[in-house]
């Protein structure tokens, strides 16, 4: 039980354009899901605290009209990340936990790469 | 807040033999320690977790050990296998924060055959 499905798990795009990535609770139903960013031999970063029908909360540091985050239902969250540039690729992670759970169960990850 | 500090940063080991990765944490609050595996290219898997009232937990190879007092942990990996090369992250946590957790810095273990 408790899995976390993200998608993309890899991702080219141009300079310019803009990302979705999703994650989706599979066999659970979170009403809060997180956001990490890791660099290359890196910790993760938490970014944003996705709020499932509200605003998300974002960490200090992350710009919130660069990273949009939506959680329209509670099984699924995405990040959008706007107008892409090279500094944004990276390793991007969400978790979630069930409520009977007290660990964070991650997503596989999307490899995000922009040219 | 919590801050975790993880040693080593990379360890390298012979196959067979054990491996210890240890962690300090600040926040006494803090009552829930996650150890996280993660493989190049994929998201941390859980594989092992301690609870404050508990001092040590094992399952097969692997274990942790928690000691309240000096706030520290640590994981500990016997008869170590290639498959066990992979970046562990070990995390603190609390109810009061919703047990998101707050990660160190990662080791990176190496089992050459």
């Amino acid at each position: 039980g408790a899995v976390v499905s993200q998608h993309p798990s890899r991702v080219i795009c141009k300079s310019g354009t803009s990302v979705k990535i999703e994650c989706r609770s599979l066999d659970f139903q979170a009403t809060t899901m997180f956001w990490y960013r890791q660099f290359p031999k890196k910790s993760l970063m938490l970014m944003a605290t996705s709020n499932e029908g509200s605003k998300a909360t974002y960490e200090q540091g992350v710009e919130k009209d660069k990273f949009l985050i939506n959680h329209a239902s509670l099984t699924l969250s995405t990040l959008t990340v706007t107008s892409a540039h090279p500094e944004d690729s990276s390793f991007y992670i969400c978790s979630a936990r069930h409520n009977q759970a007290t660990g964070y169960t991650f997503g596989s990850g999307t490899r995000l790469t922009v040219v | 807040g919590e801050n975790v500090e993880q040693h080593p940063s990379t360890l390298s080991v012979q196959e067979g033999d054990s491996a210890v990765i240890k962690c300090t944490y600040s926040d006494s609050a803090s009552n829930y320690f996650p150890w996280y595996k993660q493989e190049l290219g994929k998201g941390p898997q859980l594989i092992i977790d301690i609870r404050s009232n508990v001092g040590e937990k094992k399952d097969q190879r692997i274990a942790v050990t928690l000691n309240k007092t000096a706030k520290h942990f640590s994981l500990h990996i016997t008869e170590t296998q290639p498959e066990d090369s992979a970046v562990y992250f070990c995390a603190a946590s609390k109810a009061g924060g919703s047990y998101i957790p707050t990660f160190g810095r990662g080791t990176s273990l190496i089992v050459h055959p």
